[in-house]
């Protein structure tokens, strides 16, 4: 199963809004609205952002949508802040053994 | 609140054994799967599998399926990666995760704070 894509890097200023694109098949996002989105800072463990789409989980900051359409799903930081540098991986599910799949991560850099 | 606590951090050579732990709190452990992460230096996450607490049942990806196995105790609250063999292309962070369950869709929710594991001659 290949990874989804995902552009390996991304940037914006203090207080810009900046999107991060995830695409996959119709096998992965295009088949189920099933994408989720991760915050990793360099050094520590990854953090559930949105899941399913669009969703936040408790305590995520409204900064952070996300939206999808077809086979691509896409994450917008609003108001970006200095804190936000980090890496940013989507994941939707594989369709087969419960297998979830990751993309490749794209690291935003605030300017 | 809810809390996975990993093992150590180890080195080990090539053609060891290693078990490392997951250990949850704060939750009804044999109620949600728990997961496995690598990442791999420099490098992105990876789905290795996933370990039903409850009856133990335990799913590959492909990619991991014969290279690892996934385990669990769920009289002491804890998961398991274990391999037979190591290899130097095995170093990495082992993430643990717990997985989410809504409506069809699963999710990791909360991560352990992952274990370094180290293969070298």
């Amino acid at each position: 199963q290949s990874a989804l894509s995902q552009p390996p890097s991304a940037s914006g200023s203090p207080g810009q809004s900046v999107t991060i694109s995830c695409t996959g098949t119709r096998n992965d996002i295009g088949g189920y609205s099933y994408v989720h989105w991760y915050q990793q800072h360099p050094g520590k463990a990854p953090r559930l952002i949105i899941y399913d789409v669009t969703e936040r989980p408790s305590g995520v900051t409204d900064r952070f949508s996300g939206s999808g359409s077809g086979n691509t799903a896409s994450l917008t930081i609003s108001r970006l802040q200095a804190d936000d540098e980090a890496d940013y991986y989507c994941s939707s599910y594989a369709g087969s053994n419960n297998m979830k799949i990751f993309g490749g991560g794209t690291k935003l850099t605030v300017l | 609140e809810v809390q996975l606590v990993q093992s150590r951090a180890e080195v080990k050579k090539p053609g060891e054994s290693l078990k490392i732990s997951c250990k949850g709190s704060g939750y009804s452990f044999d109620t949600y799967w728990i997961g496995w992460v690598r990442q791999m230096p420099g490098k992105g996450l990876e789905w290795m599998g996933i370990v039903n607490p409850r009856d133990s049942e335990s799913k590959y990806s492909p990619s991991f399926r014969g290279q690892v196995t996934i385990s669990v105790d769920k009289s002491i609250k804890t998961a398991y990666l274990h391999w037979s063999g190591l290899k130097a292309s095995d170093t990495a962070i082992y993430y643990c995760a717990r997985r989410a369950y809504r409506s069809g869709s699963v999710y990791f929710d909360y991560w352990g704070q992952g274990a370094l594991v180290t293969v070298s001659s």
